[in-house]
């Protein structure tokens, strides 16, 4: 089964911290991940795609790592700003665009 | 940057009555779409939408649905008859490729509410 399961659910870190978020995925045939950041009543932002071949890949203080053969995905986020609070989302699609799978997200909170 | 535009933000209706959800792609993009998320949930894809026709549809996405381009700017969707599960944010999503390394661009959303 098609599946994207993302962990923690939660997470509460202190401004300026670090924190890594995890994706696991059983979709088949694979093409690509994606990581959308969603903030609270608006639609999701995407951040980075990895593809097959791609190992790491960073957009500012956002890096995405994708292993293929355990089928495992993060994101670290670097430094965190009040404004990194959000519900990260991994999204995985399979044989078309329109099929697309959602993880649940990760709720990320920044403190000050 | 380019965005897709939703309006309303936010529609409050009465169950069993029709509502309309209107959309603005981005200008260049071909492919449009419509996902849902109700409160607490995982984005669920509704439909898939090229060259005025569907091109992928949900289960979610009965005969109380459908999805319309009226013009070369607006994409619709209709709930024929609203029904309190139909509750949800909905948003409408576009891309310039239809293949799975393009990216979808999302909306804002439109919370509807159906008492």
């Amino acid at each position: 089964k098609n599946q994207v399961e993302q962990s923690p659910q939660s997470l509460i870190i202190l401004e300026g911290k670090n924190c890594t978020l995890q994706c696991n995925y059983t979709v088949s045939p694979f093409s690509n991940l994606r990581w959308y950041k969603q903030d609270t009543g608006r639609g999701p932002v995407s951040l980075t795609i990895m593809t097959f071949s791609e190992n790491t890949k960073s957009n500012g203080r956002y890096t995405a790592t994708l292993d293929a053969d355990t089928k495992q995905s993060s994101l670290h986020i670097t430094a965190s700003q009040l404004s990194d609070s959000a519900s990260y989302i991994c999204v995985v699609p399979y044989s078309s665009a329109s099929k697309i799978i959602f993880g649940s997200g990760t709720r990320l909170s920044i403190r000050p | 940057e380019p965005e897709v535009t939703q309006t309303p933000s936010h529609q409050v209706t009465q169950m069993g009555q029709e509502v309309i959800l209107r959309c603005v792609p981005i200008s260049n993009h071909l492919y449009f779409y419509w996902y849902r998320q109700i409160l607490g949930q995982k984005v669920e894809f509704l439909v898939s939408f090229y060259n005025n026709e569907i091109s992928e549809k949900s289960e979610i996405f009965d005969d109380q649905f459908s999805v319309e381009r009226p013009d070369g700017s607006n994409f619709t969707l209709k709930i024929r008859s609203t029904k309190l599960e139909d509750s949800a944010m909905y948003f409408c999503a576009s891309s310039e490729g239809q293949g799975l390394n393009s990216p979808l661009h999302f909306g804002n959303g439109t919370r509807l509410t159906v008492t």
